[in-house]
């Protein structure tokens, strides 16, 4: 069982409020990712990290930022949310050193920006 | 640059039936994973299966088999015996076995196993 957590799973705020979504995950692994994804849709990678004090952006633009200070934890933040915003995002986690090349997601944070 | 087509997005199929889920990739690489994810609604994305592209034996777990073609660079899912809990979004992924380690996906199948 995947042991990756996101927090909060649901969110409901008004624009221009700032916004951290938290994931972190026990297991050790070194890659981290956020996926944007709209009900039902497929996956945008719009964050990832190969390990602390490395983060990259991915193939879809966004406005968030996140960090890797802490190699369980990688946090997605959002200065100012908008509309645009709402969404769902996945946070995911892999080994580089393990042989099955599995990706573990979380449950997921449902971002509503009104 | 590697993509992952999913042609189907959505399918149904009969409880107890058979389906099978179509994928392609390509990909100019030998060494290489592919994955089905399923996305139950409203609850967390798991591995169905995977399959290493240097095996020629398709992978198989319980209910769930792979066809996998390589020189056709093919990758379906069959179901078998389907239940209501497969109802889900299934997704087909690629990695390669070394670089970058970005996933790919593809754009999902919406499955739903019908009473």
């Amino acid at each position: 069982e995947a042991d990756i957590y996101q927090t909060p799973r649901y969110l409901v705020i008004g624009t221009g409020k700032k916004i951290t979504l938290e994931c972190s995950q026990t297991m050790g692994h070194d890659k981290m990712y956020w996926y944007q994804q709209d009900p039902g849709m497929e996956l945008h990678l719009i964050h990832y990290s190969y390990g602390v004090n490395s983060t990259e952006k991915g193939d879809l633009s966004s406005e968030s930022t996140v960090s890797r200070i802490r190699t369980e934890h990688f946090p997605l933040t959002l200065e100012s949310a908008r509309p645009s915003h709402t969404s769902q995002y996945l946070c995911a986690s892999t080994a580089s050193s393990g042989i099955t090349g599995e990706l573990f997601f979380g449950e997921g944070s449902r971002l509503t920006v009104l | 640059a590697q993509t992952v087509t999913q042609s189907q997005p959505e399918m149904s199929v009969q409880e107890a039936e058979t389906v099978t889920l179509s994928c392609t990739y390509d990909t100019s690489e030998n060494n290489y994973y592919l994955f089905w994810y399923k996305q139950p609604p409203s609850r967390q994305m798991i591995l169905v299966i995977r399959q290493e592209a240097y095996k020629q034996q398709n992978a198989t777990e319980n209910r769930f088999s792979v066809n996998f073609q390589k020189a056709a660079k093919s990758f379906s899912l069959k179901i078998s015996d389907s239940q209501l809990g497969d109802t889900a979004m299934y997704f087909c992924a690629f990695i390669l076995t070394s670089g970058t380690y970005k996933y790919i996906f593809g754009t999902g199948t919406r499955l739903k196993v019908l009473a």
